[in-house]
């Protein structure tokens, strides 16, 4: 069965900084995997999806990165701000079964 | 504007009541879903239909039913079978049910509180 892991859990950081989200899943044999952002009382929003195939993909000050090998993703935010303060899950596609990260919840100070 | 439009935003019910959730969308997608978050936990699968008239158990379908008759619409009931039906429900749709293409969308939840 799929398990999908994000660490850490919070973090808060100052705004400016560049900052790194990690997303681990166990079954490898992953379809694509989307991001997405929550505000709070909200729905998700699509941020990014990787294909398979694809070792990343960008969007904006949104950066990427999927190695199915090791079942490991993680979403870059260069230069964060105020309004990138949201909970940001992960959930890769296996087999039709989309299974969903518990999310990192992400503060930025001003 | 293409979305998908969730209603109501919030809805209180008493125990044994049976309360119906709306869901539609006009990005002309085929494949739609239920969803159900608590605090603490990630998303639970309740349901899930990828083409009119036909629609799949998730992991959570116990106490909930659906129906698809419309492309553009995917109702929830909440039955006073569910034990535990407080949460926040999320309705999301994609193009296809294609496992290759699978990409979801989602609309802005309904909070349901039991009284």
């Amino acid at each position: 069965k799929q398990e999908v892991t994000q660490i850490p859990a919070a973090l808060s950081v100052p705004e400016g900084e560049n900052l790194v989200l990690n997303c681990s899943f166990t079954d490898s044999a992953i379809y694509n995997l989307q991001w997405f952002r929550q505000d709070p009382g909200k729905g998700l929003t699509s941020l990014l999806l990787i294909q398979s195939s694809q070792r990343e993909q960008t969007s904006g000050r949104l950066n990427a990165s999927l190695d199915k090998s090791s079942g490991r993703s993680t979403l870059y935010i260069a230069a964060s701000q105020p309004g990138d303060s949201a909970t940001y899950l992960c959930a890769p596609n296996r087999d039709d079964k989309i299974i969903f990260g518990k999310g990192t919840r992400l503060h930025i100070l001003p | 504007d293409g979305g998908i439009t969730q209603s109501p935003k919030y809805l209180f019910r008493k125990e044994g009541q049976n309360v119906t959730l709306s869901c539609e969308q006009n990005l002309n997608h085929d494949a739609m879903y239920w969803y159900r978050q608590d605090p603490g936990q990630g998303l639970r699968l309740i349901y899930y239909s990828q083409i009119v008239n036909d629609f799949q158990k998730g992991d959570i379908a116990e106490g909930y039913s659906v129906s698809r008759e419309k492309k553009e619409s995917f109702p929830l009931t909440v039955t006073s079978a569910q034990k535990n039906p407080t949460a926040f429900y999320l309705c999301a749709s994609s193009i296809s049910g294609d496992r290759l293409s699978l990409e979801l969308f989602f609309g802005e939840g309904s909070r349901l509180t039991v009284l």
